[in-house]
């Protein structure tokens, strides 16, 4: 257990369906990122904050996707209009920016269900 | 575009040998690389990050980092079946900011 959480842990939905992802990261880590891996693949970065700003969005992230992290502290990932292509685990890891290694502490992950 | 690429395996080793995994890496401005191992089902774990040239050891993991070839590389001495998992090579542009993946080696260590 790294200290990160994410709920929920599964996520059976419909196609069409809006879903959202939580994540609590290490209380102290100021940074948070967003990864989406598929079955054989390695993560894919999607988005990170730091505090609250959010700093970065990967090319994958559609318009469908938006996230928030609004206190600086947990952040939710919400999918608008779900797809079958959504079908992944959403991995939020975090960090302590100005540590050396900065290094990402992921969390248990949510496996999303597009049906 | 950006990438890591690992061979996806499965690598097979017995009880005890040294496993090696390899990974190279596209973008010359990276300077961090990390090896996670990720058990079927679970989320990444960190095993070792390496920043310089050369070989950084950590127990029974070695790693290390050839950056005129854009290849790292991951030993583990005195494998065991609890080793078996898929090990991601990750790269990164300078101490922060998002991780690239690559696909992942599966490790099978036979008893």
């Amino acid at each position: 257990d790294t200290g990160v959480s994410q709920n929920p842990r599964h996520k059976i939905t419909k196609r069409g369906q809006n879903v959202t992802f939580r994540c609590d990261p290490i209380s102290e880590h100021n940074r948070l990122y967003w990864y989406r891996q598929t079955l054989g693949q390695g993560p894919e970065f999607l988005t990170y904050f730091q505090n609250e700003a959010q700093l970065e969005k990967s090319r994958l992230l559609s318009d469908r996707f938006s996230a928030e992290r609004p206190k600086g502290s947990f952040s939710t990932l919400e999918i608008q209009r779900t797809e079958q292509g959504d079908s992944a685990m959403y991995l939020c890891a975090s960090s302590l920016v100005g540590t050396r290694p900065d290094t990402q502490y992921f969390g248990p992950g949510t496996r999303l269900t597009v049906l | 575009q950006k990438e890591v690429e690992q061979n996806s395996g499965p690598l097979s080793v017995p009880e005890g040998a040294i496993a090696s995994l390899n990974c190279t890496y596209s973008d010359r401005g990276s300077q961090s690389f990390f090896w996670y191992r990720q058990y079927s089902g679970k989320s990444p774990e960190l095993i070792m990050s390496i920043y310089s040239n050369g070989d950084k050891e950590d127990g029974r993991f070695t790693a290390q980092l050839n950056k005129a070839s854009q290849y790292v590389s991951l030993l583990i001495r005195d494998s065991q079946p609890s080793d078996s998992a898929t090990y991601l090579c990750a790269s990164r542009q300078g101490s922060q900011g998002n991780l690239i993946f690559g696909k992942g080696t599966k490790l099978s260590v036979k008893p």
